[in-house]
């Protein structure tokens, strides 16, 4: 079975632009959740998206958003991009069963590099 | 304040050694706790998930231990190899679902 899959896995903005990234998971899961991961704060989650609806959210700017498509596929974008906002940015999937949510194993993808200059 | 601290930051050990990291967490309510290994370039990597109610679960040469009560967990690495040499990540689940994760143990395995 393929793994989560993410692209660009590198990209080189400058302040002020926006960027879109890209996330689809294993196949048969439903639940995407991205998270932030810097050097000095470690892993941060963004959000998380199952059957096209954000489910929970993190304490981030609402410079940043994201979306679902009915394939579970998942974007994350961040407008307005500011030099703080370099980081590796990861998504997770999992199967999201309703239930038992908050035990659902997750599987990471390789991230995508953002680097503002 | 990161309501998940690990200590220690990093550290060295040789092979064949066994090390054992912590994790302190005051999120509440909880759901679970997980240890996640991950290699340099890498996401990270599933090692163990704990609820409330479970002590120890291991997973091949990883042992994560939970004491609820204290609010902290252990990973004990037996054996070290240097495949090892990662950074390993606590992180735990409110009952909402939402993940809150620690800066990490950055682990380095000599021969």
């Amino acid at each position: 079975k393929a793994g989560v899959t993410q692209t660009p896995r590198y990209l080189i903005k400058t302040r002020g632009q926006q960027v879109t990234l890209s996330c689809s998971p294993i196949s048969g899961h439903r639940s995407v959740s991205w998270y932030q991961q810097t050097p000095g704060q470690g892993l941060q989650f963004l959000f998380e998206y199952f059957s096209e609806t954000q489910r929970n959210k993190g304490n981030f700017p609402g410079r940043f958003s994201g979306r679902q498509f009915s394939n579970s596929r998942s974007e994350m974008n961040v407008s307005t991009l500011e030099l703080g906002d370099s980081a590796l940015y990861l998504c997770a999937s999992s199967l999201g069963l309703a239930g038992g949510r908050v035990y659902n194993e997750q599987f990471f993808g390789p991230g995508t590099r953002l680097t503002v200059l | 304040k990161n309501q998940v601290e690990q200590s220690p930051q990093s550290l060295i050990i040789l092979e064949g050694k066994n090390c054992t990291l912590q994790c302190n967490y005051t999120v509440s309510p909880f759901s679970n706790l997980r240890w996640y290994k991950q290699d340099t370039g890498r996401g990270p990597v599933s090692l163990t998930i704990m609820t409330f109610s479970e002590n120890t679960k291991s997973n091949g040469r990883y042992t994560a231990t939970l004491d609820a009560d204290t609010k902290q967990s252990s990973l004990h690495i037996t054996a070290s190899q240097l495949s090892d040499s990662a950074s390993y990540i606590c992180g735990q689940a409110d009952s909402w679902g939402k993940l809150q994760f620690g800066a990490g143990t950055q682990v380095v395995v000599t021969p």
